[in-house]
């Protein structure tokens, strides 16, 4: 079953404001990952934090996880037009390759 | 100098028929993956290679076949193709020797329609 649930499915947002997202997993993993995808568009990277890492920072992109929670949550500061895109979440487990488990992912709009 | 790219980007077909997407990547990575998403978004594993060995296998029908002729390349072909396999397949690699960096890399993605 799907390993990662993802709340708001969709967040509308003006320029400027902060979004955040929420994912919620349900077994052990290594790491916790978040990617981009624009419209149409393969994912990107953003960030990786580690099961034994608590928050993490990359420019304006916040994480934080909980493991005994099993939950992790993004923030976007100060968010821009150009942010708009889905937001997924995928946790990672290490199987002799890295197993990635995607949650449906957070349909960020953001308006100008 | 795309990182990791694949062809086509749009594939359309008939049911029935067999059809092979192809990716490869230069990153001198070592780890090659294939997901499929579906028209609610849903991102899901169906394969991957490290060093030219099947390393994960999901519930995936035997009609799709993976094949990795080398670390850089890794090659997916269905069988049989059914109207259920219409979706966006995205190649994605990694390099999971020394340090374990876990981050994976995407392909723009393949545009699959059975008709």
């Amino acid at each position: 079953s799907q390993q990662g649930e993802e709340d708001p499915q969709a967040l509308s947002i003006q320029e400027g404001e902060n979004a955040t997202m929420n994912c919620s997993y349900k077994t052990s993993i290594n790491n916790l990952q978040w990617y981009r995808q624009n419209s149409g568009r393969g994912l990107v990277h953003l960030i990786l934090i580690r099961s034994n890492e608590r928050e993490k920072h990359s420019g304006r992109l916040r994480v934080t996880l909980d493991t005994s929670k099993k939950s992790s949550s993004l923030l976007i500061t100060a968010s821009r037009a150009a942010d708009t895109a889905s937001y997924f979440c995928a946790t990672g487990l290490i199987q002799g390759a890295q197993k990635l488990v995607f949650g449906q992912g957070t349909r960020l709009t953001i308006n100008p | 100098d795309t990182a990791v790219s694949q062809t086509p980007k749009y594939l359309v077909t008939q049911m029935g028929n067999d059809k092979s997407i192809k990716c490869e990547q230069n990153l001198g990575h070592d780890t090659m993956y294939w997901y499929k998403q579906d028209s609610k978004k849903f991102l899901k594993i169906m394969f991957s290679y490290n060093n030219k060995e099947l390393i994960i296998n999901e519930t995936v029908p035997n009609r799709f076949s993976p094949k990795s002729p080398d670390k850089a390349h890794l090659n997916l072909h269905i069988n049989s193709l059914e109207l259920g396999d219409s979706a966006v397949y995205f190649c994605a690699s990694s390099h999971m020797g020394d340090g374990k960096k876990e981050t994976q890399y995407f392909g723009p993605g393949t545009r699959l329609l059975v008709l």
